[in-house]
């Protein structure tokens, strides 16, 4: 299986400031075929299931907002926010869709307000 | 509007069994792989199995084989999750999930609010 770590597992940062989170998979998700890379970012805020927010490692899900930018290849991705809201505290999750069908999630990353 | 509703958890002695299920509406559920994903309390997710459209193909994480069964029935636009044998390890928040948006497999685009499932005696 396709393992998933997340850095940092939690994160505060001040509304209006850059966010990053950090997603690194033990085996290359990029299919060279198609020049794809098979990774996911989901947000769940407390209470709420998870929510699609980026595939192909940076296309942005329709009505996602566009403070929220995917970014990286092969092993190796960051999901950035770029001036963060009150409403973006969450955990997020990435997730490798490349080796089917065991789809594997990174542990979380939970980001809180300074 | 796509809606995913779960139902059928709730508290079942270690060894016993429960049958999940996950009603969809607001798209053709026929034409999409389905999933369902877990979280056990204050942990992350965890694919748990998947069904293809006309449930010719089933898939199971390791933990789960021999034990969870997924079903589906395009006529009722219900997914199941008929799961045996339960340990205290299978407690956790079971999410039944659309796969296939877009056209990518494994891509999970809706997802319904979830039903707690408790293993404890």
């Amino acid at each position: 299986d396709i393992v998933m770590t997340q850095s940092p597992d939690s994160l505060a940062v001040s509304l209006g400031e850059r966010a990053t989170i950090n997603c690194k998979s033990s085996l290359s998700v990029l299919y060279s075929s198609n020049n794809k890379n098979y990774l996911a970012w989901y947000q769940q805020k407390p209470g709420q299931p998870p929510k699609l927010l980026i595939y192909w490692a940076s296309t942005r899900e329709s009505g996602v907002p566009d403070r929220f930018s995917g970014s990286g290849s092969g092993t190796d991705f960051t999901l950035t926010i770029s001036s963060l809201q009150a409403e973006d505290v969450a955990v997020y999750y990435c997730q490798q869709y490349y080796s089917t069908p065991q789809y594997t999630f990174g542990q979380g990353t939970k980001l809180e307000i300074k | 509007e796509v809606q995913l509703v779960e139902s059928g958890g709730g508290l079942v002695q270690p060894g016993g069994s429960l049958r999940l299920s996950c009603a969809a509406s607001g798209f053709t559920f026929s034409s999409y792989w389905m999933s369902w994903v877990r979280q056990a309390p204050g942990k992350g997710l965890e694919w748990v199995a998947k069904i293809k459209q006309d449930g010719s193909e089933k898939y199971y994480v390791d933990s789960v084989k021999g034990r969870f069964t997924i079903s589906r029935d395009n006529a009722k636009n219900s997914l199941y999750l008929q799961m045996n044998s339960l340990r205290v390890e299978d407690t956790a928040v079971y999410y039944c999930a659309r796969e296939g948006g877009g056209g990518i497999l494994g891509l999970l685009d809706y997802w319904g609010q979830g039903t707690l499932v408790t293993v404890s005696s």
